[in-house]
């Protein structure tokens, strides 16, 4: 079967860096996306990684390992509008997207 | 219209009913795809569309039905409505399907079926 495990919840301070860890067992891979989604909302994109590795962008990393089937996103300087659902999702052999439950994330002053 | 819209925003409806979801893209995506999500679950995908013209089935299709006569919409109806399908429903879309392309989410539609 296919398989994506994050933590269900984490809370972190204002100012600190977070990483949000994600681990998969899908058939077959063509990507691992992030996306944010605060409450009542749409899911929106972050990032995607295909290569082994990590991709900054701004205060925010992702970072992948293929052999070990696992990604974190990695959140620095944490802002109060970081308080969100971070989800993961990986591209199968078919393209098309498995979802991770996400992870809610609490940011505390 | 900018991106995504779907309607209605929310709804309650008996079970038993017929309903049909409405999706619009203005980005001229080829692909487009109807997602369910339920609290502890990640989001499932339950038909999709990769141009218009065709459509396919996603993980959990029983219950829907969707169809695709152009390439704006992208509407996802439930024949006779039980409460199993209460969820947040999600619509996305993306330039090509069967790729690695970024899908982009609508705001979504609450489903309530009593």
């Amino acid at each position: 079967g296919q398989n994506i495990d994050q933590p269900t919840e984490m809370t972190a301070t204002e100012g600190a860096i977070v990483q949000i860890n994600c681990t998969y067992q899908t058939s077959g891979f063509n990507g691992l996306f992030w996306y944010q989604q605060h409450a009542g909302e749409a899911p929106t994109f972050l990032s995607y990684n295909v290569l082994d590795g990590l991709e900054e962008k701004g205060r925010f990393s992702s970072f992948l390992s293929r052999s070990k089937g696992y990604s974190y996103l990695l959140l620095k300087e944490l802002q109060m509008k970081d308080s969100a659902s971070y989800l993961c999702a990986v591209l199968d052999s078919n393209y098309q997207l498995i979802w991770g439950a996400g992870t809610k994330l609490i940011i505390k002053p | 219209i900018a991106g995504i819209t779907q309607a209605p925003t929310s709804q309650i409806l008996a079970a038993g009913r017929r309903m049909t979801l409405r999706c619009t893209q203005d980005m001229r995506h080829n692909a487009m795809y109807w997602y369910r999500q339920d609290l502890g679950l990640g989001l499932r995908l339950i038909h999709y569309s990769n141009t218009a013209g065709t459509t396919g089935k996603g993980e959990v299709p029983d219950g829907y039905s969707v169809s695709r006569a152009n390439t704006d919409d992208f509407p996802l109806t439930l024949a006779s409505a039980v409460p199993s399908q209460t969820s947040v429903y999600f619509c996305a879309s993306s330039e090509e399907g069967g790729s690695t392309d970024t899908q982009y989410f609508g705001p979504g539609t609450r489903l309530t079926v009593l």
